[in-house]
C-alpha cells in the first residue's frame, strides 16, 4: 500500500524555521515526483514545492527563497525546510506524489 | 503568476451529468499544463482524482473522468452520487510551477 505521513508541524514564531517531513512507504521517494501543497483555515489549496525524479526543483513565488524542499534515499522521507516564517504561512501542509496525499501536518505562525 | 479559474459553485442532481472545467490566464490549456484534479471533502484531506489530464488513480470511480476541452481543463462526473458532493479543485503546471484554481463546491441535490 503507497502511504505517506507528514510530520513536524507545530507552534512557531513569525521568523522561525521548522522542518516537515513526509515518510513514505510503498513508493520511492527518489524516482517520484513528490510535492507539497498547503491549505490555509477556511481557505483553498496552494501549491508549495515539487521534487522532480531527475532532481529538479520548483518553488511557488510565495515560498521561493525561504523554503528547500529535499528527500533523504536512505530514508525514503520528503523534507520542507520552512526558513523566515510568516504569519500567512500557516496552513496544513499536505506532500505526496502525483496519487497519493497524506493527512497533512499543521504549521501555524503567530506570536 | 498565471490565475487559474473555476466556477466556484456547481450543482447537479443525482444520477446527472456535470462538466467542471479550468481555465487559463495564460490562455488556452493543454495536456502539456499536466492537469489534475482533486477532490476535497470537508475535514478530509485532498486527493487526487485525476492527474495528467486523464489518469485515473485506482480509487477514482469510473464515472469521473478528466479530459481539455474548448481550451479548457474539464473534469466530467457522470451519473453523480450524494457521495460526490464536495469542493473540487484543479491544478494546471507552468514550466514545472504549480497553481491551483480556487475550487468548485459542487452540490448533488
Amino acid at each position: 500500500e503507497v502511504q505517506v505521513v507528514e510530520s513536524g508541524g507545530g507552534l512557531i514564531q513569525p521568523g522561525g524555521s521548522l522542518r516537515l517531513s513526509c515518510a513514505a512507504s510503498g513508493l520511492t521517494v527518489r524516482s517520484d515526483f513528490m510535492s507539497w501543497v498547503r491549505q490555509a483555515p477556511g481557505k483553498g489549496l496552494e501549491w508549495v514545492s515539487i521534487s522532480f525524479p531527475d532532481g529538479n526543483i520548483k518553488y511557488a513565488d510565495s515560498v521561493k527563497g525561504r523554503f528547500t524542499i529535499s528527500r533523504d534515499e536512505s530514508r525514503n522521507t520528503l523534507y520542507l525546510q520552512m526558513n523566515s516564517l510568516r504569519v500567512d504561512d500557516t496552513a496544513v501542509y499536505y506532500c505526496g506524489n502525483r496519487e497519493v496525499r497524506g493527512q497533512g501536518t499543521l504549521v501555524t505562525v503567530s506570536s | 503568476q498565471a490565475v487559474v479559474t473555476q466556477e466556484p459553485s456547481l450543482t447537479v442532481s443525482p444520477g446527472g451529468t456535470v462538466t467542471l472545467t479550468c481555465g487559463s490566464s495564460t490562455g488556452a490549456v493543454t495536456s502539456g499544463r499536466y492537469p489534475y484534479w482533486f477532490q476535497q471533502k470537508p475535514g478530509q484531506a485532498p486527493r487526487t482524482l485525476i492527474y495528467d489530464t486523464n489518469t485515473k488513480p485506482s480509487w477514482t470511480p469510473a464515472r469521473f473522468s478528466g479530459s481539455v476541452l474548448g481550451g479548457k481543463a474539464a473534469l466530467t462526473l457522470s451519473g453523480a452520487q450524494p457521495e460526490d458532493e464536495a469542493d473540487y479543485y484543479c491544478l494546471l503546471h507552468y514550466s514545472g510551477v504549480g497553481v491551483f484554481g480556487g475550487g468548485t463546491q459542487l452540490t448533488v441535490l
